[in-house]
């Protein structure tokens, strides 16, 4: 069965400091994985996706995120925080052929100035 | 631009009431799905569907029932509203692996 563990449940960072946010999979096969953001009251908006191809993923807003097999991660990065920045984000994987999405517990990316 | 919209965005709604959460979609896109969040927690599907005429329950129990006359058009419906199905609703469509959402509808039952 497949599963994600976002480590971490608040992350906070000064602006212009790196971000790193934190995704362990579990899946029986091979994986598709996503990053989304999403920001109060909103739904969610897709970052990245890793299906299979290259092993790094770069995304929208200057976020990227690297697959590692032999780790089970996909951890998400940006080299330098903006105020815009702080929202929820949410790590997920896709099951099968229906592509239902099963997600991590959400990381809140805090930005200070 | 993902077109998948949810209505109404904030719905407050005394406890016994029949409520109908819309979410309608223009890519057409077979796969919908409706994901249910509470507050500061992460989001479980409740409901998916494959196509016209296809829905099945998700991984999360939900008294919530869901139709799919149309393609485009996935509601969800709650019989009889209580306050623990306060939550925030999200509905979800996809082609392939990608699935864009709705903006969601944040429901409190009082």
């Amino acid at each position: 069965a497949q599963s994600v563990t976002q480590l971490g449940s608040h992350v906070s960072v000064s602006e212009g400091a790196l971000v790193l946010l934190r995704c362990n999979y579990s899946s029986s096969v091979p994986p598709y994985l996503f990053w989304y953001v999403q920001y109060p009251n909103q739904g969610l908006q897709l970052l990245l996706k890793y299906t299979s191809a290259a092993t790094l993923v770069k995304g929208i807003n200057g976020f990227e995120a690297e697959f590692k097999k032999s780790e089970t991660s996909f951890h998400l990065t940006k080299p330098s925080a903006h105020m815009s920045d702080a929202a929820e984000y949410f790590c997920a994987v896709s099951v099968g052929s229906s592509y239902k999405l099963i997600f991590g517990s959400g990381t809140r990316l805090l930005v200070r100035p | 631009e993902a077109d998948i919209y949810q209505t109404p965005r904030y719905l407050v709604i005394g406890t016994g009431k029949k409520i109908t959460l819309e979410c309608s979609q223009t890519m057409g896109h077979d796969k919908m799905y409706w994901y249910q969040q509470d507050p500061g927690m992460e989001l479980h599907l409740i409901h998916y569907s494959y196509g016209v005429n296809s829905t099945e329950k998700g991984d999360l129990s939900s008294e919530s029932t869901v139709s799919r006359i149309r393609t485009e058009h996935f509601p969800l419906t709650l019989e009889s509203a209580r306050p623990s199905h306060t939550s925030q609703y999200l509905c979800a469509s996809s082609e392939s692996s990608l699935a864009f959402f709705g903006q969601g509808t944040r429901l409190t039952v009082v």
